[in-house]
């Protein structure tokens, strides 16, 4: 098992321009989320879903639209970036709630 | 919504010395509690968790204690080794609200 995938890795985007952080998981699991890391900020939770057709803000929702179509994949779009979006941006995924979540290895994300 | 305060955000410790590290929580009806090490550059990973209905729970060198009362868990990291250096985030959950809530990290440094 591949786990949770992340891509891309890295990336650099100016001002206004958009684009989608890609997630998949291969274990089966309902429970999905994306968090964004900023130093002495901790993981904060940006949008979520419980299953596929079900998603939820987070604490850190605006700027960043999400679509559950499938079990595996949920992907992150930036609507119009701004360098307050710089960031590091996580995924995960859990079988249920309140169980272990699993972390894909990160996006790290420059808006100049 | 829940607040998780963690502290300190920085501890440095001899090798071999004990490492405690603490968090409150705000909502009384939290009832699952995991921590996460997250090492430079890497993702975070599960490290242990304990839920509500016990008050320690212990796997080799590291142990969780939980204060329902107090509404505080504390992370207990003995016999410390440079490996252990890292970033650890404690969490809070409650059953029926599908995310977690991170407190914003402490960053351990052990010696040799």
């Amino acid at each position: 098992n591949a786990g949770v995938t992340q891509t891309p890795k890295f990336q650099v985007l100016k001002t206004g321009q958009s684009m989608t952080l890609q997630c998949a998981q291969d274990m089966n699991h309902e429970y999905m989320s994306w968090y964004r890391q900023d130093p002495g900020m901790g993981l904060r939770l940006i949008h979520y879903s419980v299953g596929a057709g079900i998603t939820d803000q987070g604490e850190v929702p605006n700027g960043y639209n999400v679509s559950r179509s499938t079990t595996e994949d949920f992907p992150l779009r930036l609507l119009s970036a701004a360098p307050s979006q710089t960031s590091v941006y996580f995924c995960a995924s859990s079988h249920e709630e309140n169980t272990e979540a699993f972390f894909g290895q990160g996006t790290r994300l420059t808006v100049v | 919504g829940e607040n998780v305060e963690q502290h300190p955000s920085t501890l440095s410790v001899q090798e071999g010395d004990s490492a405690v590290i603490k968090c409150t929580y705000s909502d009384s009806a939290s009832n699952y509690f995991p921590w996460y090490k997250q090492e430079l550059g890497k993702r975070p990973q599960l490290i242990i968790d304990i839920r509500s209905n016990v008050g320690e729970k212990k796997d080799q060198r590291i142990a969780v204690t939980l204060n329902k009362t107090a509404k505080h868990f504390s992370l207990h990291i003995t016999e410390t080794q440079p490996e252990d250096s890292a970033v650890y985030f404690c969490a809070a959950s409650i059953t029926g609200y599908s995310t977690l809530t991170f407190g914003k990290g402490t960053m351990l440094l052990v010696s040799p």
